[in-house]
C-alpha cells in the first residue's frame, strides 16, 4: 500500500512564475491538507481540502491555491513566486476513524527554490 | 489562538543514554490532541506519539514516551537506549479534538546522537 506520494520531489523557480504541486494521498484518504516548512522552521498549515471544497485555511495570501479531485488527490497552485516562497511543501492525508482518532500522514515534500 | 514553543533548538545524546525533549503549549481548549514528530533527513514527517488531553495516563511506544502535564500545558518526549537512526528533527504539535482540524506545530528541536 503506498503512502502519501508528492511530485515533484524538488524544483527551481524564477519570481514571479506559477508552479503547481501535486499529492496523491494514502489509500483510503478523503482528507488532504498542505504545509509550508521554511528551512529551519516548524511546518505552517496553508488548507485543507475535504470533498473538493476547501474546508479551512491558514494565514496565507491569495497567490495560494488549491484543488481536490474526485479521486481525492490535490493540487498547491502558487502564483506570482516571491524569493520567500522557497520552502519544503508537505501533503498530508487523513481520515477518521470509527474512534474518532485523527491519522494523519506526510508525504515526503516537494522542495521548492524561487531564485 | 494556540501556539506550540519549543525552547531547545538543538540536543544532543551519546548512544544507549535517555533524553528529554521539552515543549509548551498554550491553548483555551479542553479538547486536543498532542503528538510528537520525526522528521529525518530524508524529510518524511513520522509520528512518534501521540496523546490524547483527556487522558491523563502518559502515551508510551516503545523507547518513546511522553511526560504530559495538562495545568502546566507541558508535553516532553523522552527518548530511552538512544539510537543512531533517532537523530533527526523533532517536531512537537497541537490539534484541536474537533474534526479535521488543522495540526500547529512547534519550531522544531534538532536532536544529535552521540555514538
Amino acid at each position: 500500500d503506498a503512502g502519501v506520494t508528492q511530485s515533484p520531489t524538488h524544483l527551481i523557480k524564477t519570481r514571479g512564475q506559477q508552479v503547481t504541486l501535486r499529492c496523491s494521498p494514502k489509500s483510503g484518504h478523503d482528507t488532504v491538507s498542505w504545509y509550508q516548512q521554511a528551512l529551519g522552521q516548524g511546518p505552517q498549515f496553508i488548507f485543507q481540502y475535504y470533498e473538493e471544497e476547501e474546508r479551512q485555511r491558514g494565514n496565507f495570501p491569495d497567490r495560494f491555491s488549491g484543488h481536490q479531485f474526485p479521486n481525492y488527490s490535490s493540487e498547491l497552485n502558487v502564483n506570482a513566486l516571491l524569493l520567500g516562497d522557497s520552502a519544503l511543501y508537505l501533503c498530508a492525508s487523513s481520515f477518521w476513524t470509527g474512534q474518532g482518532i485523527y491519522e494523519q500522514y506526510f508525504g515526503p515534500g516537494t522542495r521548492l527554490t524561487v531564485t | 489562538a494556540q501556539t506550540v514553543t519549543q525552547s531547545q533548538p538543538e540536543m544532543s545524546v551519546q548512544e544507549a543514554e535517555t533524553v528529554t525533549l521539552s515543549c509548551t503549549y498554550d491553548t483555551s481548549e479542553s479538547d486536543y490532541y498532542l503528538f510528537w514528530y520525526k522528521q529525518p533527513p530524508s524529510r518524511q514527517m513520522i509520528l512518534v506519539i501521540r496523546q490524547e488531553a483527556y487522558k491523563q495516563q502518559n502515551a508510551t511506544e516503545n523507547r518513546f514516551s511522553v511526560n504530559f502535564q495538562k495545568a502546566a500545558k507541558s508535553f516532553s518526549l523522552k527518548i530511552s537506549d538512544s539510537q543512531l537512526g533517532d537523530a533527526a528533527m523533532y517536531f512537537c504539535a497541537y490539534r484541536r479534538r474537533t474534526s479535521y482540524d488543522k495540526v500547529i506545530f512547534g519550531p522544531g528541536t534538532s536532536l544529535s546522537v552521540i555514538p
